[in-house]
């Protein structure tokens, strides 16, 4: 079966500083790869996604996730973080073909002054 | 900008009640879905919705019920609410697979306390 793993529940990091979230999943289909990120009291908005193209995928504010087939993982990365983005961040994949997306327990940045 | 409402931001309803937590998306998508979100446990999908009067079970359908009358509104009924239902609930949509879009939008969620 399917699934996504996200180690870290809680990532606590000081403002400036890189930080990288780590997600895994085990798929022997082609995949779909997004990161969609959580502020309080707020539903879901999609951070950056994977389709096709270049592994290297970037977002409007800073970050930036590599898809690794061959260690199948989908890990986001930002050089420089700020209080705003504080969140929690979840991982998810979509199999080919297929409506249904697949998420991970999630990753709380917790970013400190 | 795609659009998803949800009705209730917070809900606290009875043991025993049947409840109706209604989802509303602008952007005519024929995909509508109802997730719960519970800390640690990520978002585990409830019912999937792909056409008027369609439905599907999720991981997690028991103890809940869908309704999806137009293409812009679905429902989602706890018939005998427990207090293991407390949980948030989101409800998100997207357009179908074959427009190679595979996009979710979220709404913003029901936070349902059952006491």
């Amino acid at each position: 079966a399917q699934s996504v793993t996200q180690l870290d529940s809680q990532v606590p990091v000081f403002e400036e500083a890189p930080v990288e979230l780590r997600c895994n999943y085990s798929s022997s289909v082609s995949v779909y790869l997004f990161w969609y990120v959580q502020y309080p009291n707020q539903g879901l908005q999609l951070l950056l996604k994977y389709l096709s193209g270049s592994t290297l995928v970037e977002s409007i504010n800073g970050f930036e996730a590599e898809f690794n087939k061959s260690q199948t993982s989908f890990h986001l990365r930002k050089p420089s973080v700020h209080i705003s983005d504080t969140a929690e961040y979840f991982c998810a994949v979509s199999l080919d073909s297929s409506y249904k997306l697949i998420f991970g327990s999630g990753t709380r940045l917790l970013v400190r002054p | 900008d795609v659009k998803v409402t949800q009705s209730s931001r917070y809900l606290v309803k009875r043991t025993g009640e049947k409840v109706f937590l209604e989802c509303v998306q602008d952007m005519d998508h024929e995909n509508m879905f109802w997730y719960r979100q519970d800390p640690g446990l990520g978002l585990r999908l409830i019912y999937f919705s792909y056409d008027v009067k369609m439905k599907e079970k999720g991981d997690i359908p028991e103890g809940y019920s869908v309704s999806r009358e137009k293409k812009e509104r679905f429902s989602l009924i706890l018939e005998s609410a427990s207090t293991n239902q407390t949980s948030m609930y989101l409800c998100a949509s997207s357009l179908p697979p074959r427009q190679f879009s595979y996009e979710q939008y979220f709404g913003p969620g029901t936070r349902l306390t059952v006491t």
